[in-house]
């Protein structure tokens, strides 16, 4: 596609509950990367694909998170027994290849509420 | 760890003064990129810095890398309303990138 794109937009969820957020990369894009950005704050790194390996994942949060990627393309987040700490935007981005010398592109993002 | 310290956090100007915004790292960096994310909006880039004491501009925007790699500057000349927004530094460690907190710019009119 001609962006990064990201499902839902907008979801909130009840406490416990689990979510699933999708990303469908740039076409053709080979690393994805998904971060997460709490209110006001930075940007927090979780997790990082080349391909449908991950590298690094030492963003994780804890073991309720996970992700995975298939077909080199859509990349899936999922957050198990969601606790009220995981309210966040899920920025996902992709570039060519990795990070170095390569733009980074960002989806729109999922906000995720947990009540 | 990998940490980027960028500070201020917060800075608000008047329209057509100059702001700056500094990022440093404790270790040296294989290159550092910039962001800009307006109000509600998602992370843009802006530019990559790759070499040891490069200077690049952008019209009214001046990116400077240091020459040890491990600090950077983003200088904005006679700032706009339309500057407005939080501006992202992420150092590339070779196989994260990591952001630092983000400067939030704000500009009077």
């Amino acid at each position: 596609g001609a962006g990064v794109s990201q499902s839902p937009s907008n979801k909130v969820t009840e406490k416990g509950k689990d979510v699933e957020l999708r990303c469908d990369p740039i076409s053709g894009h080979t690393a994805l990367y998904w971060y997460r950005q709490s209110l006001g704050q930075g940007l927090e790194f979780l997790i990082y694909f080349q391909g449908n390996s991950a590298p690094d994942k030492s963003g994780l949060p804890s073991d309720r998170f996970s992700a995975e990627r298939t077909g080199g393309s859509v990349s899936t987040l999922t957050i198990q027994r969601t606790q009220q700490e995981d309210s966040a935007v899920y920025l996902c981005a992709s570039s060519l290849t990795d990070y170095s010398g390569n733009t980074i592109y960002f989806g729109e993002g999922s906000w995720l509420t947990v009540v | 760890g990998q940490q980027v310290m960028q500070i201020p956090q917060y800075q608000h100007v008047q329209e057509g003064e100059d702001f700056t915004t500094y990022c440093n790292s404790s270790t040296t960096l294989s290159n550092i990129q910039w962001y800009k994310q307006r109000p509600g909006g998602h992370p843009v880039f802006l530019i990559q810095l790759v070499k040891s004491g490069e200077v690049k501009k952008q019209k009214r925007l001046t990116f400077q890398f240091g020459e040890a790699k491990k600090n950077s500057s983003l200088h904005i000349t006679a700032t706009q309303t339309t500057d407005v927004g939080t501006y992202f530094c992420a150092g590339n460690y070779g196989n994260k990138l990591v952001f630092g907190a983000g400067t939030i710019l704000r500009v009077k009119s």
